[in-house]
């Protein structure tokens, strides 16, 4: 299977607890996504890299969560210290860089649901 | 503050029917809107990308139009089937120096009954 994969797909916490997720993109594609989605809504942007550069964080993104994207290609988002508002899936995507504006088709991936209890 | 509203928040249907479904946004400066499907615990899949000179764009059964002016823009079905049912999401991005921030809605329910 050559989409985009997310680990893991279910995470279940305990509050103050800190939980790592992994993204690993369509090989080709340079950028990649983090979004977050709670239950009825849509989802939220998080933050984008184009290769291993984070070009794009949102306010949404507070100081407890991080992300990175060492080498251009899988990326990791960590949450520290894990509040019950964090619970929601976690969306990845990724997508090639258009040469010209941000028309590029993001695939997303299946997510990683967190429960913080 | 950048808003994208949708309309209807749910709507069902019978098989075979069309639909339209709205969104209204008060996003500034605008880049592009997009329209994707969702079924229920996946990840979204892309169906539209219009830019601001584009009007409509289709794609299959499924048909976007946009009036930048008014900044509106609905999604057509046609002839509906039951694996339309799903979470039909609007997203409009606004340039920011060269980067870009999207907006999402809280999507529009579409069920298609038998």
């Amino acid at each position: 299977d050559t989409g985009v994969s997310q680990n893991p797909r279910h995470k279940i916490t305990k509050r103050g607890q800190n939980v790592t997720f992994r993204c690993d993109p369509i090989s080709e594609h340079n950028r990649l996504y983090w979004y977050r989605q709670t239950l009825g809504q849509g989802p939220e942007f998080l933050t984008y890299f184009q290769n291993e550069a984070q070009l794009e964080k949102s306010r949404l993104l507070s100081d407890r969560f991080s992300a990175e994207r060492p080498k251009g290609s899988f990326s990791t988002l960590e949450i520290q210290r894990t509040e019950q508002g964090d619970s929601a899936m976690y969306l990845c995507a990724s997508s090639t860089a258009p040469r010209v504006g941000n028309t590029d088709t993001q695939y997303f991936g299946p997510g990683t649901r967190l429960t913080v209890l | 503050k950048n808003q994208v509203e949708q309309s209807p928040q749910s709507l069902i249907i019978l098989e075979g029917k069309n639909c339209t479904l709205q969104c209204n946004y008060t996003v500034s400066p605008f880049s592009n809107l997009r329209w994707y499907k969702q079924d229920t615990g996946r990840g979204p899949v892309s169906l539209t990308i219009m830019t601001f000179s584009e009007n409509t764009k289709s794609n299959g059964r499924y048909t976007a139009t946009l009036d930048a002016d008014t900044k509106q823009s609905s999604l057509h079905i046609t002839a509906s089937q039951l694996s339309d049912s799903a979470s039909y999401i609007c997203v409009v991005s606004a340039a920011s120096g060269g980067s870009y921030i999207p907006t999402f809605g809280r999507g529009t329910s579409l069920i298609v009954h038998p």
